[in-house]
């Protein structure tokens, strides 16, 4: 089936730096995408949103770009900090009566002081 | 945001018995949950979307005998792992969105560990 998927598996930044965490979708029918923060032994915490009619939001230090040409998802974290440091994924919403969520196969973040 | 939570965070059992999870909404009604499965360095895997005061639905591949799903109220949905096997001890993670459509809440997720 299809799936949501990562270009890079781990990411080690200098605290202090910006932070962009790519995710690649394959669904085009798509239309509704979220970032999650995981730390270890937790639930996934939300932390930014983003529908298919937008290309660009704006959080608290984060940003997250949609291309639909593409089918890529990045997620910018302005002014990494050692609490950032956490596996983030991509979730995609394909529609559908349930709106389940599929998700990526997740970046671990460094930030190291 | 909204408050999922899940119980027990823990738990340790032996081969053959069953165990089950709660899920709960504490500030919000939720006629959707769903439950996820996490092995350690992967991503969430869907297992099944629970509904309120019907029959969950199962994704393919996932045992419905196996992993029972009942959503009996509007803030509850448990899952029971049957004749639990070391093979099911995973992380179990639910979620409920405040409405279809928006971001989904995730519980603290559920630490199975079947000896």
């Amino acid at each position: 089936g299809e799936s949501v998927g990562l270009h890079l598996p781990t990411l080690s930044v200098q605290e202090g730096d910006n932070s962009i965490i790519n995710c690649a979708y394959s669904n085009s029918a798509s239309d509704y995408f979220i970032w999650y923060k995981q730390e270890s032994g937790k639930g996934p915490q939300f932390i930014i949103d983003i529908r298919s009619n937008m290309d660009k939001r704006q959080g608290q230090r984060v940003t997250v770009l949609l291309n639909k040409t593409v089918k890529h998802l990045s997620l910018q974290i302005a002014a990494t900090q050692p609490g950032d440091s956490a596996v983030y994924f991509c979730a995609e919403n394909s529609g559908g009566s349930n709106y389940k969520l599929t998700f990526g196969k997740g970046t671990l973040l460094t930030v190291n002081p | 945001g909204a408050v999922v939570s899940q119980h027990p965070s823990r738990v340790i059992c032996k081969s053959g018995t069953s165990v089950k999870i709660e899920c709960r909404s504490l500030d919000f009604q939720a006629t959707t949950m769903f439950w996820y499965r996490q092995f350690p360095k992967q991503s969430l895997m869907l297992m099944a979307t629970s509904n309120e005061g019907s029959k969950a639905t199962y994704e393919q591949g996932v045992e419905k005998d196996k992993f029972l799903i009942n959503h009996a109220s509007l803030t509850l949905s448990t899952l029971t792992v049957t004749s639990a096997h070391p093979e099911d001890s995973s992380f179990y993670i639910c979620s409920a969105p405040l409405k279809l459509g928006t971001e989904a809440f995730f519980g603290q997720g559920t630490r199975l560990t079947v000896v």
